[in-house]
């Protein structure tokens, strides 16, 4: 089945470090990719979607580009704030399936000023 | 920017005993969904509502579970009878019935079943 794989369980950075947090894929149609961020006692919030090769999605400062030939849609930031410090989720939406979201692990990001 | 209820937050019952877990969506979407979280594990797809009806479930969504939103009032959620298995969190989301739609998530329902 469609299933979505983040490699890094938690991150730790510094104010102004660049970020990556790996995301690949694998689905058995084209689905569209999401990144949500999830901030202490709330639910995931939107942060942005690709549903094309080659599209990039971007919000916030954060970024991502799908890649259908490596299957990856890497979140990447330029320079975190500490107000960045999350837990984000790659997803992976099925339209086949009435929009069902399949999701990562989740990669908690801690930034320290 | 639009919110999503859910009701109550935290709920402690005894395992072979029924609960209803409550959801207030966005206005205006017509898509609902519940996920399940278990401490420490990823969100997990429960079931989708559309129309008065389940588009779409995982096999998460045992025979004890059971999904309604009477006259468009809360989106439910009811477990019953409930297993120690069902601890978790329980979120609920709602989106257009655009394909992939933004979803917009609740704050979750903590469960556990003693």
């Amino acid at each position: 089945g469609d299933s979505v794989t983040q490699t890094e369980g938690q991150v730790a950075l510094s104010e102004e470090d660049f970020l990556t947090i790996h995301c690949n894929y694998s689905a058995s149609g084209y689905p569209a990719l999401f990144w949500y961020v999830q901030y202490p006692g709330e639910g995931p919030q939107f942060l942005f979607r690709a549903s094309r090769d080659k599209e990039k999605g971007s919000s916030r400062g954060f970024e991502a580009t799908y890649d259908k030939g490596t299957t990856s849609f890497h979140l990447r930031k330029a320079s975190v704030q500490e107000s960045d410090s999350a837990v984000y989720y790659c997803a992976l939406g099925d339209r086949s399936n009435y929009n069902v979201l399949y999701f990562g692990s989740g990669t908690k990001l801690t930034v320290e000023p | 920017g639009p919110k999503v209820l859910q009701i109550p937050s935290h709920q402690i019952i005894d395992m072979g005993q029924m609960v209803t877990l409550n959801c207030d969506p966005v206005s205006n979407h017509l898509y609902f969904y519940w996920y399940k979280q278990i401490l420490g594990q990823q969100m997990e797809f429960l079931v989708n509502f559309y129309n008065g009806k389940v588009m779409e479930k995982s096999k998460l969504f045992k025979d004890q579970f059971s999904v309604e939103r009477p006259d468009g009032s809360y989106f439910t959620l009811k477990i019953q009878p409930t297993a120690l298995e069902d601890s978790a969190v329980y979120f609920c989301a709602s989106s257009l019935p655009d394909n992939y739609a933004e979803q917009f998530f609740g704050p979750g329902t903590r469960l556990t079943v003693l």
